[in-house]
């Protein structure tokens, strides 16, 4: 009863560091996204995959990369952190068929602080 | 450009009375909404959707209206319980091969005892 699973939970990077945030999900779901919270925002799109093999830009792509490995795993690679990207990092999926109308699943999160 | 705005950052409401939270949205292509519920340190859940082609869907405590013509959704929670206290979020979805799922910036409820 896994559903969407975050790692790590919390992490601190220095400035200039890089690091991949992990994301899994055993509900055969087709599409996934990475958003990132901050105060006052909301939840932001980073990317998305419709499918394995796949990727889209969000609203706030800048700084980061992402890789669909396979159905089940989404990464989110910072490659060389800032500052501004300190935020609680979602991961989400969905099955989609063609049509909008399903609800997304999320992990709990990582809060990332770079310094 | 924020295509799901929430103008209320937050909102206080008495224990028992209806609390309201508003949504509007700016893309005509959106034809599917949702609400979501989000507790502190954890990943929000959903809570209740609509399809365009209703303009309210219910779920025990929770309805949800959709006013296509102004591109507006409220969620009604009545009667309000401490346990609603938490963030909201509104999302919106396009149809017909478009993955995307927008999301507002969230409305902070609280209950009051």
């Amino acid at each position: 009863n896994a559903g969407v699973t975050q790692t790590p939970k919390f992490q601190v990077l220095k400035t200039g560091q890089s690091m991949t945030l992990q994301c899994a999900q055993d509900m055969n779901h087709n599409s996934m996204y990475w958003y990132r919270q901050d105060p006052g925002m909301g939840l932001r799109l980073i990317y998305y995959s419709a499918s394995e093999g796949t990727t889209d830009k969000g609203e706030v792509p800048n700084g980061y990369n992402v890789s669909r490995l396979n159905k089940r795993e989404f990464s989110l690679r910072l490659e060389s952190a800032a500052p501004s990207q300190t935020s609680v990092y979602f991961c989400a999926s969905r099955h989609y068929a063609g049509t909008g109308n399903t609800e997304a699943f999320f992990g709990q999160g990582t809060r990332l602080t770079v310094v | 450009d924020q295509q799901v705005k929430q103008n209320s950052p937050s909102l206080s409401v008495q224990e028992g009375r209806i609390s309201i939270l508003n949504c509007d949205y700016t893309n005509s292509m959106f034809d599917y909404f949702l609400w979501y519920k989000k507790y502190p340190a954890e990943g929000p859940t959903f809570l209740i959707s609509i399809s365009s082609i209703k303009d309210k869907n219910e779920d025990g405590r929770f309805t949800v209206f959709l006013n296509k013509s102004a591109k507006h959704l409220s969620l009604h929670i009545v009667p309000s319980q401490p346990g609603d206290s938490a963030v909201y979020f509104c999302a919106a979805s396009e149809d017909f091969g478009n993955e995307k799922l927008t999301f507002g910036t969230g409305t902070r409820l609280t209950i009051i005892p």
